[in-house]
């Protein structure tokens, strides 16, 4: 029963350097997103996915790409990393993008960049 | 857009003493609302949600929230306070996607 799993669940790198965080969820869902969470401002929508092969951008897109080849995956991708980039990254996943569904979320990822 | 906002970063309670942490909402159609909680270095855990119907539901650990319509407010409670209800607590809207508050951290004093 593992839900929405997330590695790694720490990462150090240094300004410019590129990194994949991974997320995987085994339930099926259609949609997934990534948020990442910063003191005193909450959760903010970085990507979203409504299903294989569409992405799209949410609140704070930029210096982050993602895809979804599969239902299951969906990578996020910081290109050349930033020390504004630290933070803790978190991937959930809903049924479907539908406005009464709940999400479920992975365990996140603390990214430091120094 | 629709959105929430969180009235107090932080809230600390006695054990035993009535958990109260507010919630009010900006929406322009009926709102899909949630609370979710988070405990230290984990993933945010569903506690329970509005989506239409009664007004008070009723969640997980003796939670409770009340979705008040005229005052756009969707406030949790807890009569009695436990020392593991320490965490930080985020209320959220749901339109097609989740828009989250900035949090409440609450301490239990013992």
């Amino acid at each position: 029963n593992a839900g929405v799993t997330q590695t790694p669940k720490f990462q150090v790198l240094k300004t410019g350097q590129s990194m994949t965080l991974q997320c995987a969820q085994d339930m099926n869902h259609e949609y997934m997103s990534w948020y990442r969470q910063d003191p005193g401002m909450g959760l903010r929508l970085i990507h979203y996915s409504v299903g294989a092969g569409i992405t799209d951008q949410g609140e704070v897109p930029n210096g982050y790409n993602v895809s979804r080849s599969t239902t299951e995956d969906f990578p996020l991708r910081l290109l050349s990393a930033a020390p504004s980039q630290t933070s803790v990254y978190f991937c959930a996943s809903r049924p479907t993008r539908t406005a009464n569904t709940e999400a479920f979320f992975g365990q996140g990822t603390r990214l430091t960049v120094v | 857009a629709q959105s929430v906002t969180q009235l107090g970063s932080h809230v600390s309670v006695s054990e035993g003493a009535l958990v109260l942490l507010r919630c009010n909402y900006s929406s322009s159609v009926p709102p899909y609302l949630f609370w979710y909680v988070q405990y230290p270095n984990q993933g945010l855990q569903l506690l329970l949600k509005y989506t239409t119907g009664a007004t008070l539901v009723k969640g997980i650990n003796g939670f409770e929230a009340e979705f008040k319509k005229s005052e756009t407010s969707f406030h949790l409670t807890k009569p009695s306070a436990h020392m593991s209800d320490a965490a930080e607590y985020f209320c959220a809207v749901s339109d097609y996607d989740m828009r989250f508050g900035a949090g409440t951290r609450l301490t239990v004093k013992p």
